[in-house]
């Protein structure tokens, strides 16, 4: 079975700040690794992905994630973040399927 | 990528009425599509697995006469809440997944509240 980890609930950071979500995952079989983004009362936008080769994953508006096998991690980050980056961001795996397994999300606050 | 377009974006309904959401796969031929429910500040919780020309497979807790789906063509799918209750009030989210699960395209979702 898989499961999906998101440490922190809320993160809440100063603008221009750096970030990192911290994402965790079980599986018994590769998987594929999303992150993604979600407004007030919208879908989810898919900010990068890891499907394979190398372990560090530029993504849309500045972030970018790191596949860490040995620890089963996928963290997500951002250098300087901004106040438009206030959302939900949710952490996915898909097993090479059809079926998707989130986790939580973390809620990020930008502080101005 | 695939384009889904998710129909209401809201809706208000009476208790004992019953609401339908549509997805919709603008470029891309689904086979398969997914309906999601999401509770204010948690995650998408996976309700069913829309097949195209056959019945869904719900997930375990979901009752199949409350939540009716039907994948009629390789375009749409469709979500009907019927006898709707406050309780059904949630966050409906659909999606299309391609390429064996490389990537997943969201409806835009519906926020159906139920009075």
């Amino acid at each position: 079975a898989q499961s999906v980890t998101q440490l922190d609930s809320q993160v809440p950071v100063f603008e221009e700040a750096p970030v990192e979500l911290r994402c965790n995952y079980s599986s018994s079989v590769s998987v594929y690794l999303f992150w993604y983004v979600q407004y007030p009362n919208q879908g989810l936008q898919l900010l990068l992905k890891y499907l394979s080769g190398s372990t560090l994953v530029k993504g849309i508006n500045g972030f970018e994630a790191e596949f860490n096998k040995s620890q089963t991690s996928f963290h997500l980050r951002k250098p300087s973040v901004h106040i438009s980056d206030t959302a939900e961001y949710f952490c996915a795996v898909s097993v090479g399927g059809n079926q998707f397994y989130f986790g939580t999300g973390t809620s990020l606050t930008v502080i101005p | 990528g695939a384009v889904v377009s998710q129909h209401p974006s809201r809706v208000i309904c009476k208790s004992g009425t019953s609401v339908k959401i549509e997805c919709r796969s603008l470029d891309f031929q689904a086979t398969t599509m997914f309906w999601y429910r999401q509770f204010p500040k948690q995650s998408l919780m996976l309700m069913a697995t829309s097949n195209e020309g056959s019945k869904a497979t719900y997930e375990q807790g979901v009752e199949k006469d409350k939540f009716l789906i039907n994948h009629a063509s390789l375009t749409l799918s469709t979500l009907t809440v019927t006898s709707a209750h406050p309780e059904d009030s949630s966050f409906y989210i659909c999606s299309v997944n391609v390429g064996g699960g490389t990537e997943a395209f969201f409806g835009q979702g519906t926020r159906l509240t139920v009075v």
